[in-house]
């Protein structure tokens, strides 16, 4: 059973480009969790996703960012016009069913550096 | 505002000892605590969890405690391990959401 799978590993993007993160939930996961890791801090929530819907995104930028979790195919978070302070490493969960308790288990993480 | 907190960001423990890793949190509405430990270029991986209903659980050398009245928890590693060198991220979630809020972290480093 694959893991977490997150593409690609290292994007380097210049300033005013678009950055486009996939991530490919655990096999049987319906829940997609996405957080940001700025140097030297913690792991910071961004958004949640069920299949087709958002869940709650109370922790996504108001402007640039993006996320969708289609019915077929990786969830995408999608980052336009990107600046320097975007650069960090973006880590995606899943977790299988909401309302038990259970744990979200994490990808590898995309670093994303913007020159 | 910070609704988890780890307010130490590093610890040295020498091999064999206990570890200990705090946690403390704000949000009376979390039920379920979860522990993470990351790797350098890894993804944090899961590592034990407690719901409230309980106030320890343990799993091998992991024992988390869990004391609702302080809204505090902690990990216990014991004997700690050169391997167990790594950041450990505390978590929480309210089953209700299920949004995960992660603390800051904190650098193990276990001394040979």
């Amino acid at each position: 059973n694959a893991g977490v799978m997150q593409n690609p590993r290292h994007l380097v993007r210049r300033r005013g480009q678009e950055a486009r993160l996939r991530c490919s939930p655990m096999k049987g996961h319906s829940h997609v969790y996405w957080y940001r890791q700025l140097p030297e801090e913690g792991l910071k929530f961004m958004v949640y996703l069920q299949k087709e819907n958002i869940i709650d995104e109370s922790g996504m930028p108001k402007e640039r960012f993006s996320a969708e979790f289609p019915k077929e195919g990786p969830s995408i978070l999608r980052i336009q016009q990107v600046v320097r302070g975007d650069s960090a490493a973006y880590f995606c969960a899943s977790s299988p069913i909401q309302g038990l308790n259970t744990e979200a288990f994490f990808g590898q993480g995309t670093r994303l550096t913007v020159v | 505002d910070q609704q988890v907190k780890q307010n130490s960001p590093s610890l040295s423990v020498q091999e064999g000892r206990i570890s200990i890793l705090n946690c403390d949190y704000t949000n009376s509405m979390f039920d379920y605590f979860l522990w993470y430990k990351k790797y350098p270029a890894e993804g944090p991986t899961f590592l034990i969890s407690i719901s409230s209903i309980k106030d320890k659980n343990e799993d091998g050398r992991f024992t988390v405690f869990l004391n609702k009245s302080a809204k505090h928890l902690s990990l216990h590693i014991v004997p700690s391990q050169p391997g167990d060198s790594a950041v450990y991220f505390c978590a929480a979630a309210d089953t209700g959401t299920y949004k995960y809020i992660f603390g800051t972290g904190t650098r193990l480093k276990v001394l040979a």
